[in-house]
């Protein structure tokens, strides 16, 4: 087993770009995913396979990742962006689910 | 397209179990993984188990191990999670939500349920 780490909070000027972390292990073996969730709603699949995007997810949002640390960047931010963003990945056994913590966007 | 729709909120006392449903409406179910996963008041996202319709088969997270009870029915493409010996630790938002094979991810969640656990 192991953990994916995500920094609390981060704020961003509307328009201006965005990255937002997550750490862990098993990112070195495993792709990571990326939700959106707002208050009140079921998450959202952002990003995927590391740098995939759903259909009808704008390509705003985009993922990468380096060692064992994957980032979702979100340029030209809006208003609507403000939200909770979750990573997720496989654990170390590949048959179970990790997600971070959370990281809740504020936008200025 | 495919939906999956929760039963509705449920109140429990502590010591006693509850029984959350997934149905899939408008498509195919048994041939992905179902798995649940529950957020409690202000708190992040935690995994608690899956399960392959098709199969019959899944596991679930340490923490749930000995707790939790996960099934489908594939007549009705529906997948349950049952947890036993609640507290109200337990007082949560459950959702279902299908692992797709191409995301490797999640591709499509509940709508969510709300469960309170409360004397």
């Amino acid at each position: 087993s192991s953990e994916l780490t995500q920094d609390p909070a981060v704020s961003v000027a509307l328009g201006q770009t965005v990255r937002i972390t997550c750490q862990g292990d098993s990112l070195r073996t495993f792709y990571a995913s990326w939700y959106r969730q707002k208050p009140g709603q079921a998450p959202m699949l952002l990003v995927y396979a590391t740098n995939s995007r759903p259909s009808g997810i704008p390509d705003r949002f985009s993922g990468s990742t380096s060692g064992n640390t994957a980032s979702l960047t979100i340029t030209g931010t809006q208003a609507e962006d403000e939200a909770d963003y979750y990573c997720n990945s496989r654990d170390s056994s590949g048959d179970q689910w990790l997600f971070g913590g959370g990281t809740r966007l504020t936008v200025l | 397209q495919v939906q999956l729709v929760q039963s509705g909120a449920e109140v429990k006392k502590p010591g006693s179990s509850v029984k959350v449903s997934c149905k899939a409406s408008g498509g195919t179910f048994t041939t992905y993984t179902v798995s649940w996963v529950r957020q409690a008041p202000g708190q992040g996202l935690e995994w608690m188990a899956k399960i392959i319709p098709i199969l019959g088969t899944g596991n679930s997270a340490q923490n749930f191990q000995g707790r939790v009870t996960i099934t489908a029915d594939k007549s009705t493409t529906t997948a349950y999670l049952e947890l036993n010996s609640l507290t109200s630790e337990d007082t949560a938002v459950y959702f279902c939500a299908r692992e797709s094979v191409e995301a490797d991810g999640f591709d499509l969640w509940g709508q969510g349920t709300m469960v309170t656990v409360s004397s």
